[in-house]
C-alpha cells in the first residue's frame, strides 16, 4: 500500500550543524511528497513540496530534492538554528487519480540546543 | 482569513462518554480531512470529505466513530463512547480541491479519563 516511513523518531542536534530528516515511501503512482513543521503548541504548517518538473523545492533554509529511484524525499539544511526545534512530517500525496488523500509518516521530532 | 477552526480546544470526558468535535474549514475549501495525532502514530488520517461528500473513511474505527459534513461551512467528528485510547489532537484540515496543500485546525485535545 501507499505509505511514508520516518525512520528517526527523535533528533538531537547542536545549533549549526547540518540536519538532514529521512523520509522513504512506497507508493503505487507517482506522487507529490511534502514536508510539514509544526512547533509547539501550534497547528502543523506546509513546509516543503516536491514539484512536478524536478525543481528542488527550498524554504527557510530547508531543501528536500525527490529521489524517484531510491523513493526518498529527505529534508536537509545546511546550519541548524534553535528555532528549527519542531516535530516534522513527510506526508505523500495520490497524484493520478482525483484522490486527494494525504499519507503522514510518524514524525520526527528535531530540538537544537546551543 | 481565520484558518481552520476547531472547537473546543480541549475536552475531557470520561470513559463511555460521547465527544462531538467540530471543525470550520477554510471558506472556499472543498476538501476537509481529519486526523489523529498521538506521539506514537504521528498524524494518522480518518476520513476525508470532498464537496461534502464521505469520499473516504478508511481510518476510522468502525464501531465508536463517525463523521458529518452537513455544510459547507462545518464538519463533526463524533466519537461515541469514548476509550482512554482515544485520547488524542484530533486534527482537521481543508484544502482547495486545485492545490497541493492542507490548512490544520489548531486541534482539539481529547482526553478521556
Amino acid at each position: 500500500g501507499d505509505s511514508v516511513t520516518q525512520t528517526e523518531g527523535l533528533v538531537t542536534l547542536t545549533e549549526g550543524l547540518p540536519v538532514m530528516l529521512n523520509c522513504t515511501y512506497q507508493s503505487t503512482y507517482s506522487p507529490f511528497l511534502f514536508w510539514y513543521v509544526q512547533h509547539l503548541n501550534e497547528a502543523p504548517k506546509l513546509l516543503l513540496k516536491s514539484f512536478t518538473d524536478n525543481k528542488r523545492p527550498e524554504h527557510q533554509g530547508f531543501h528536500a530534492t525527490l529521489h524517484k529511484s531510491s523513493s526518498s524525499f529527505h529534508l536537509q539544511k545546511s546550519s541548524a538554528q534553535l528555532s528549527d526545534s519542531a516535530l516534522y512530517y513527510c506526508a505523500l500525496r495520490l497524484s493520478n487519480t482525483g484522490y486527494q488523500n494525504f499519507y503522514f509518516g510518524k514524525g520526527t521530532s528535531l530540538t537544537v540546543i546551543p | 482569513n481565520a484558518g481552520v477552526i476547531q472547537t473546543p480546544r480541549h475536552k475531557v470526558t470520561g470513559k463511555g462518554q460521547e465527544a462531538t468535535l467540530w471543525c470550520e474549514p477554510i471558506s472556499g475549501h472543498s476538501a476537509v480531512f481529519w486526523y489523529r495525532q498521538t506521539i506514537v502514530q504521528g498524524l494518522e488520517f480518518l476520513t476525508y470529505f470532498r464537496n461534502q461528500a464521505p469520499i473516504d473513511d478508511s481510518g476510522m474505527p468502525k464501531e465508536r466513530f463517525s463523521a458529518q459534513m452537513p455544510n459547507q461551512s462545518h464538519s463533526t467528528l463524533k466519537i461515541q463512547s469514548t476509550q482512554p485510547q482515544d485520547s488524542a489532537v484530533y486534527l482537521c484540515a481543508s484544502s482547495l480541491a486545485s492545490q497541493n496543500t492542507l490548512y490544520f485546525g489548531a486541534g482539539t485535545r481529547l482526553s478521556v479519563l
